[in-house]
């Protein structure tokens, strides 16, 4: 299967707990995506890495969040001190920037499921 | 902000029936719209529309875009028990995509 991979798949921690999320992208995809999923809304963007650059940031990212993707290719999401509201869906998506509207198809992972307790 | 609004929030079909998703936004810099289709996991990819009035169809499934009055309709015809799912509008700008909340579509047998 060469699609977006997401690790792990679910994950349960206490308030206070730092967790780490990791998302291989489509091995051809330069843009990378991270997005959050509560339950009856859509995703919505936390961040976004074209290569090994992050280039935008949300506002909903807040200092609790930090992102990396040091070779350009997988991708890490590390929440510290985690509070009750960070409970949600953490998405992962990519896409390749190749001029025009194509990179806007972003292909999106089986996402990681964060309960905070 | 990027406003994506889906309507109706759900409905209820029986097998066979034709249904008709509507999805109006307000983005700036518009580049793309999507159409996904969820089912308890990742949303899988759908139709991209650029153009207004050219209808993209993938079996069953249709979609057009209206630039000038910044809607989108997806229609699913004949549907069929797997078509349950909740099917999310995302309208492209700059860099990200900005997601409506999504319309649950339930077909019973």
């Amino acid at each position: 299967d060469t699609g977006v991979s997401q690790n792990p798949r679910h994950k349960i921690t206490k308030r206070g707990q730092n967790v780490t999320f990791r998302c291989d992208p489509i091995s051809e995809h330069n843009r990378l995506y991270w997005y959050r999923q509560t339950l009856g809304q859509g995703p919505e963007f936390l961040t976004y890495f074209q290569n090994e650059a992050q280039l935008e940031k949300s506002r909903l990212l807040s200092d609790r969040f930090s992102a990396e993707r040091p070779k350009g290719s997988f991708s890490t999401l590390e929440i510290q001190r985690t509070e009750q509201g960070d409970s949600a869906m953490y998405l992962c998506a990519s896409s390749f920037t190749s001029g025009g509207a194509g990179r806007d198809t972003q292909y999106f992972g089986p996402g990681t499921r964060l309960t905070v307790l | 902000e990027d406003k994506v609004v889906q309507s109706p929030l759900s409905l209820v079909v029986h097998e066979g029936d034709t249904v008709t998703l509507n999805c109006s936004y307000e983005v700036t810099n518009f580049r793309s719209l999507l159409w996904y289709k969820q089912e308890k996991k990742a949303p899988t990819f759908l139709f991209m529309l650029t153009s207004s009035g050219i209808e993209k169809k993938s079996g069953r499934l249709s979609s057009i875009l209206d630039k000038k009055e910044l809607f989108s309709i997806l229609n699913i015809t004949a549907t069929q028990t797997g078509d349950s799912a909740v099917y999310l509008c995302a309208v492209a700008g700059d860099y990200k995509l900005s997601f409506g909340a999504g319309t649950t579509v339930t077909v019973r047998a």
